[in-house]
């Protein structure tokens, strides 16, 4: 089954640094930008950023630039977020989700989400 | 960075009734760049609508898509029972791309 899954979240103290991954399944991932998404409790969803097929292109929100870092293995098929000098505010639960274009319409969107790992940022 | 405001904030409707969900933009978006969401609690979001209007391969045709400018809109027609999630919509014709706050629809 074409799947995304997340694995890493936890508990962890203000400063800390946490490391997500996500797994992916039955797809080409070598094709595809994958990005991170979080929600906050209660809050709407917010990017935290994406890395391109070949990680040669990598972006973050202004909000965890110079703090989180996205890498991947394309090998293993998996996807990581390097999650440093962590705040309360980083508090949320974070999903993986791929980015598919639609060349027809030239459109494009994120068609492929995991269930999310928990993060919560307290001390 | 273009902020998205959805309301209302929370739908409670009854079975067979018409929702109507807004999503407006802090300025001017390409209708295009927008794309609306189906979440379910404990669940992944879920692509309904892209490209303002499309609906996503599977999505049922009682879910559309509209609006232009800072104003856009989703639309159930006849709610079902497992209409219940909350619903976002994104956009991405700027960077970065964000979301909205997203709408609760309960179905009584």
């Amino acid at each position: 089954e074409v799947a995304l899954v997340e694995s890493g979240g936890g508990l962890v103290k203000p400063g800390g640094s946490l490391r997500l991954s996500c797994a992916a399944s039955e797809f080409s991932f070598t094709l595809y930008t994958m990005n991170w998404v979080r929600q906050a409790p209660g809050k709407g969803l917010e990017w935290v950023g994406s890395i391109s097929s070949n990680s040669e292109h990598v972006f973050y929100a202004a909000s965890v630039r110079g703090r989180f870092t996205i890498s991947r293995d394309n090998a293993g098929n998996a996807l990581t977020l390097q999650m440093d000098s962590l705040r309360g505010e980083d508090t949320g639960v974070y999903h993986c989700a791929r980015k598919f274009f639609d060349p027809t319409g030239g459109h494009w969107f994120f068609d492929l989400w995991g269930p999310g790992t928990p993060v919560s940022v307290s001390s | 960075e273009i902020v998205l405001t959805q309301s209302p904030g929370t739908l409670s409707l009854s079975p067979g009734e018409r929702a109507t969900l807004s999503c407006r933009a802090s300025q001017v978006v390409k209708s295009d760049s927008l794309t609306w969401y189906q979440q379910k609690p404990g669940q992944a979001p879920r692509l309904l609508i892209y490209g303002g209007s499309t609906r996503a391969a599977g999505i049922p045709d009682r879910f559309s898509g509209s609006g232009s400018g800072t104003d856009f809109t989703l639309t159930i027609s006849r709610l079902e029972p497992e209409d219940s999630a909350v619903y976002h919509c994104q956009q991405y014709g700027y960077s970065p791309l964000t979301f909205g706050g997203g709408t609760k629809v309960e179905i009584e």
